[in-house]
C-alpha cells in the first residue's frame, strides 16, 4: 500500500512551458484534491474531485486544469506556467469529502511537488 | 471572507515544556476543525478532529479545544519532545462548505 504518490518531487520550468503534476493513490478513495502551499500562507485548494469523471474548482483554480478518468489518478496540468505558480503542490485523497468527519473524511496527503517557474 | 490565522508563526521551546498553539477563525459558524502536523519536505498528517458540537479532543500528549463563540482553537502539547518539532496547521470547514480552509501554520522547534 503506497498511499498517495506524487511525481515529480521537484521541477523547474520556464515561463510559458506546460507540464503535468502526477498524483496517484491505491486506497480506492473517491475524493481527491490538489492544494498549493506558499510561504506564510495556508494550503489553498486548487481543484478537487468526488469521483471518476467529476471535478470542481477550489479557491485558486486559474491557470490549472484537471481531469479524473480513473479512481486512482488525478493529474494537475499547468498549460502555460507563470512565476506566480512557483509553489509546493500537494495532492490529497480520502474516502469522502473532508466535511464528513471521522475516518471516512480523513485526508491522506502526498509528499508534495516543489515547482519553480523562472 | 472566511479566514484562519495562527499566531505565532514560529515557536522555540526547551524539551519538557508544556505548550499551546493558537488558531483563530473569522466565522463562528464552523462545521468542524482539524489539526495537522507537517514535517519538512513531507505531506500533512491528521492529528485531531473536533466537531462543532464538541469542546475538546485528546490523543496521547495532545489536547485540542474549541471555543466557537470566541473563534478560537488551541492545541496543547504536554511534555514536549524534540520529535514534536514540525509545523502545525489548523484547518476549518465553515458552514456548508465541503473543503478545508487552512491557517498558515506554526513552526515548532523543541530543543534538546
Amino acid at each position: 500500500n503506497a498511499g498517495v504518490t506524487q511525481t515529480p518531487k521537484f521541477q523547474v520550468l520556464k515561463t510559458g512551458q506546460s507540464m503535468t503534476l502526477q498524483c496517484a493513490q491505491d486506497m480506492n478513495h473517491e475524493y481527491m484534491s490538489w492544494y498549493r502551499q506558499d510561504p506564510g500562507m495556508g494550503l489553498r485548494l486548487i481543484h478537487y474531485s468526488v469521483g471518476a469523471g467529476i471535478t470542481d474548482q477550489g479557491e485558486v483554480p486559474n491557470g490549472y486544469n484537471v481531469s479524473r478518468s480513473t479512481t486512482e489518478d488525478f493529474p494537475l496540468r499547468l498549460l502555460s506556467a507563470a512565476p506566480s505558480q512557483t509553489s509546493v503542490y500537494f495532492c490529497a485523497s480520502s474516502y469522502s469529502p473532508p466535511r464528513l468527519a471521522g475516518i471516512e473524511g480523513t485526508q491522506y496527503f502526498g509528499p508534495g511537488t516543489r515547482l519553480l517557474v523562472l | 471572507k472566511q479566514e484562519v490565522t495562527q499566531i505565532p508563526a514560529a515557536l522555540s521551546v526547551p524539551e519538557g515544556e508544556n505548550l499551546v498553539l493558537n488558531c483563530s477563525f473569522t466565522d463562528s459558524a464552523i462545521y468542524n476543525l482539524q489539526w495537522f502536523r507537517q514535517d519538512p519536505g513531507k505531506g500533512l498528517t491528521s492529528l485531531l478532529l473536533i466537531q462543532s458540537s464538541q469542546r475538546e479532543q485528546t490523543s496521547g500528549r495532545l489536547n485540542a479545544s474549541l471555543d466557537k463563540s470566541s473563534g478560537r482553537s488551541t492545541l496543547y502539547i504536554a511534555a514536549s519532545q524534540p520529535g514534536d518539532s514540525a509545523t502545525y496547521l489548523c484547518a476549518v470547514i465553515f458552514g456548508y462548505g465541503q473543503n478545508f480552509v487552512f491557517g498558515p501554520g506554526t513552526r515548532l522547534s523543541v530543543l534538546p
